[in-house]
């Protein structure tokens, strides 16, 4: 069964400042990774997706991720962050198996000061 | 495009008693899923359909927690009788399906349950 580990709970930066929030996933077959963003009070949505081909993945928002499939990691990234970046950021991962299971990470929190 | 459509946004129950959750997904959305988001911790998958059929209910706590897919349409997920563990983000979503665009999710913004 696949797995999803966001090795920080929380990630506070300066305004302008870049930033890395990290993903490690475990799974025995080949699978999807997502990216999602969540800010206060509102549902989950898509930044960025890794389906196949180039392993760098651009999103919306400035968001970047690389696949590196030897260290089964998924990391985000983004160069210059602002104040409105602040949320919640959570890491899937699609198993490609029957039923294409998506499993969440426990999230990790941006706080982005000025 | 009309997004994921979830009711009510806020429900604050005593425990013992029930609640019913209203879930409209995405027009042409064959999958639907019903996750429970605790404070401080990612979505958990509680049941995924597919039209009208269930693909995964394996953490759905069937002793309480009822889902059904009507039609293929729109779901309602009921709780009966709620306990104080359940205070928690119910969070809807749809998606295509075995589209090769990959199995993107689509996110309501969800139905807040406080359980006293």
């Amino acid at each position: 069964a696949q797995s999803v580990t966001q090795l920080d709970s929380q990630v506070p930066v300066f305004e302008e400042a870049p930033v890395e929030l990290r993903c490690n996933y475990s799974s025995s077959v080949s699978v999807y990774l997502f990216w999602y963003v969540q800010y206060p009070n509102q549902g989950l949505q898509l930044l960025l997706k890794y389906l196949s081909g180039s392993t760098l993945v651009k999103g919306i928002n400035g968001f970047e991720a690389e696949f590196n499939k030897s260290q089964t990691s998924f990391h985000l990234r983004k160069p210059s962050v602002h104040i409105s970046d602040t949320a919640e950021y959570f890491c899937a991962v699609s198993d490609l198996s029957g039923g294409f299971k998506t499993i969440f990470g426990a999230g990790t929190r941006l706080f982005v000061k000025a | 495009e009309a997004g994921v459509a979830q009711s009510p946004r806020y429900k604050i129950i005593e425990k013992r008693q029930s609640v019913a959750f209203w879930c409209n997904p995405i027009s042409g959305h064959a999958t639907l899923y019903w996750y429970q988001q605790i404070l401080g911790q990612g979505p958990k998958l509680l049941i995924q359909f597919q039209n009208n059929g269930v693909v995964d209910d394996s953490q759905l706590p069937k002793d309480r927690f009822s889902a059904e897919r009507l039609k293929g349409v729109d779901s309602t997920l009921k709780i009966q009788p709620a306990k104080l563990e359940d205070s928690a983000v119910y969070l809807c979503a749809s998606s295509l399906d075995h589209s090769p665009s990959g199995n993107t999710i689509y996110f309501g913004e969800g139905s807040w349950l406080t359980v006293v």
